[in-house]
């Protein structure tokens, strides 16, 4: 199946600023999935992210505060804008792999704390 | 929209038991996704359930899908610790988008 290189791992950042999201993966893909994993909760998509287009966001999801590029087959980011205490959350990537038997794989995901 | 449930979402066995966790979704879809995630950890991947009456099996873990009922199980035979974590169904909706479960919590007590 697909690997995928997340970075960073973790990061505490200041109330306002912003913090960009990497996601490099080994193969091709069509589509990558950006999730967001709030304390204790259940994974909810932000976007869908095709090569070539522009990102297409969930409800509650906006451009302006989750914009995303997709510049390749290979990688994506997410960046998290004019950030808040209540945006600390697990950010996580996603691809699908039909080469896989087990469908979507997730990057290890980036662990934010908003101070 | 597409709603997956599971119940329950605590849960707390004992060693060696038998237990199911449900998933029940609201829209037609025949691919169902489960995964496992343990505390601080990203989500590694048990099963995918293509189609109606498919049934997955891997160690003491079995999944089943009915896609009529629009239900599927992931059923634990005797239940050891190292199975503690957090499950999750997900399942994809007709855009290829995938919908995650709110998460069984399992805790295996000896």
């Amino acid at each position: 199946s697909a690997v995928i290189s997340q970075k960073p791992s973790r990061d505490i950042c200041q109330r306002g600023t912003s913090l960009t999201i990497q996601c490099q993966v080994d193969s091709q893909v069509t589509m990558m999935f950006w999730y967001r994993q709030q304390p204790g909760q259940s994974l909810t998509l932000i976007a869908t992210a095709n090569q070539g287009s522009e990102a297409t966001y969930e409800s509650g999801f906006v451009i302006d505060k989750f914009p995303i590029s997709r510049p390749n087959l290979t990688f994506s980011t997410l960046t998290v804008s004019n950030m808040s205490p209540e945006d600390s959350s697990i950010y996580l990537c996603s691809v699908g792999d039909d080469r896989a038997p087990y469908g979507y794989t997730f990057g290890s995901g980036t662990r934010l704390t908003v101070v | 929209e597409l709603k997956v449930e599971q119940n329950p979402l605590f849960l707390s066995m004992q060693e060696g038991k038998n237990y199911t966790i449900y998933c029940n979704y609201s829209t037609t879809s025949d691919r169902l996704y489960w995964y496992r995630q343990d505390p601080g950890k990203s989500l590694e991947s048990l099963f995918v359930l293509l189609s109606n009456g498919a049934v997955k099996q891997e160690g003491r873990l079995m999944a089943s899908l009915d896609t009529k009922a629009r239900l599927s199980t992931l059923h634990i035979t005797a239940a050891v610790h190292d199975l503690s974590a957090t499950y999750f169904c997900a399942v994809e909706d007709p855009y290829d988008k995938v919908i995650f479960g709110p998460g069984t919590s399992l805790s295996v007590i000896p």
